[in-house]
Formats: C-alpha cells, sequence, structure tokens
C-alpha cells in the first residue's frame, strides 16, 4: 500500500496566485481530511468528506479556500487568491470508519510570497 | 468546545532515561484519544487508541494510559531514534456523530546518545 499521497510536496508562489493541493487517499477508506499546520496553531482539520461528500467545511478558514472530491480516489484543495498568511504544511489523512485511527500523507509545504 | 493541552512542549532526556509526556483534555464525551508520532517533514504516524479510563496499550518502549481526564505516553529507556513531535488528539461523542479530531500542539522530545 502506498500510503496517503499529496502533489505538490513543496509550492512557492506569490501574493494573489491560484494554488491548488491534490491528495489521493489509501484505497478503501471513506473518509478523507485536509489539516493545516503552523507552527502558531498546530494541526487544524479544515474540511473532512464522507464517501465523497463533504460533511463539515467550518473549519475552512474563508471563502478564499475551497476542496472538492471528485471521486473516491481523489481530492483537491485549491486557495485563490492565495495570502502570505496561508504559509503552512498542509496535510491530507483517511480513514476506514469514522472511530478509527486516520493515516496522513506526506504534507505539502506553501509558501506564499 | 473540546480542548487538548499537552506539556511539557520540549523535553530533553539522555538515553536510557525513562519519562513521561502529559495530554490533558476536555471533551462533552469522549469516543476515542489518539496518539500520534510526527517526524521532521512529514506527516504523523499512528501510534495508539485509547477508549476509556484505565486503558492501556504498549508498543516497543512506548505505553499510553488513559484517565478521564489526561493521557500519559510513557517513554522507557528512550534511544535516540524515539526522538521526534509526540500529538495527542481527541475525537468526542456527539449528536449526529463528529469525527474531528481535535489535536493538541505537541511534545518536541529530544534524546541525546
Amino acid at each position: 500500500d502506498a500510503g496517503v499521497i499529496q502533489s505538490p510536496r513543496h509550492e512557492v508562489t506569490e501574493m494573489g496566485q491560484e494554488v491548488t493541493l491534490r491528495c489521493k487517499p489509501i484505497s478503501g477508506h471513506d473518509y478523507l481530511f485536509w489539516y493545516r499546520q503552523t507552527m502558531m496553531r498546530g494541526l487544524e482539520l479544515l474540511i473532512y468528506f464522507n464517501n465523497n461528500v463533504p460533511i463539515d467545511d467550518s473549519g475552512m478558514p474563508e471563502d478564499r479556500f475551497s476542496a472538492k472530491m471528485p471521486n473516491a480516489s481523489f481530492s483537491t484543495l485549491k486557495i485563490q487568491p492565495s495570502e502570505p498568511r496561508d504559509s503552512a504544511v498542509y496535510f491530507c489523512a483517511s480513514s476506514f470508519s469514522r472511530a478509527n485511527e486516520q493515516f496522513f500523507g506526506p504534507g505539502t509545504r506553501l509558501t506564499v510570497l | 468546545e473540546d480542548q487538548v493541552t499537552q506539556s511539557p512542549e520540549a523535553l530533553r532526556l539522555q538515553e536510557g532515561e525513562s519519562s513521561s509526556l502529559n495530554c490533558s483534555y476536555t471533551v462533552s464525551g469522549l469516543r476515542g484519544l489518539f496518539w500520534y508520532r510526527q517526524d521532521p517533514g512529514k506527516g504523523p504516524e499512528f501510534l495508539f487508541t485509547l477508549y476509556s479510563a484505565g486503558e492501556e496499550k504498549e508498543k516497543e518502549r512506548l505505553k499510553a494510559t488513559l484517565t478521564k481526564k489526561e493521557s500519559f505516553l510513557h517513554i522507557t529507556a528512550p534511544k535516540p531514534e524515539d526522538s521526534a513531535t509526540y500529538l495527542c488528539a481527541v475525537q468526542a461523542t456527539a449528536q449526529g456523530g463528529s469525527e474531528k479530531l481535535v489535536f493538541g500542539k505537541g511534545t518536541k522530545l529530544t534524546v541525546n546518545p
């Protein structure tokens, strides 16, 4: 099993540009989570999906953030327009059933200049 | 609001020097408490899930315990390869079945040879 796959691993962009982060969950997992990690705030849940349907997006900071899951094997997190305060490491995680442990991807380190 | 507080923020040990990490939590009803290990530049890696007070789980030099207010991660005779940030997270029971994990900010453990 390849685990959760995220791309790109690093992204450097300029303020105002659109950023798209990608995630492939573990096959068979029906829950997918997007997190953001910063030194100040730690690991925060942004949004999660169950069977490709968004369940809770209350952690999405602003309308500039959007996430989609068009099928069971792919999800995107988009920031448009990006701002320097969006600089962080973004993690995708997946799990099998809601009570099980979540498996995290390697993360995307985003730097917005 | 569910909260997780981890202490200490950082801990330095000599190889072989046993110690404990603390995770205090406030949650309306606990579904599960999770421990993760995170190495620099990587995503969190699952270690344990504890479900009820009095439960204990072990893995190599690590043992996790749970009370109604806190969890401890005991590290016995640590080795340098145990150096990492250890994250604690709680999952609450809630009407409607929230799957959210609320994470603490972690304890950064350094084990010197």
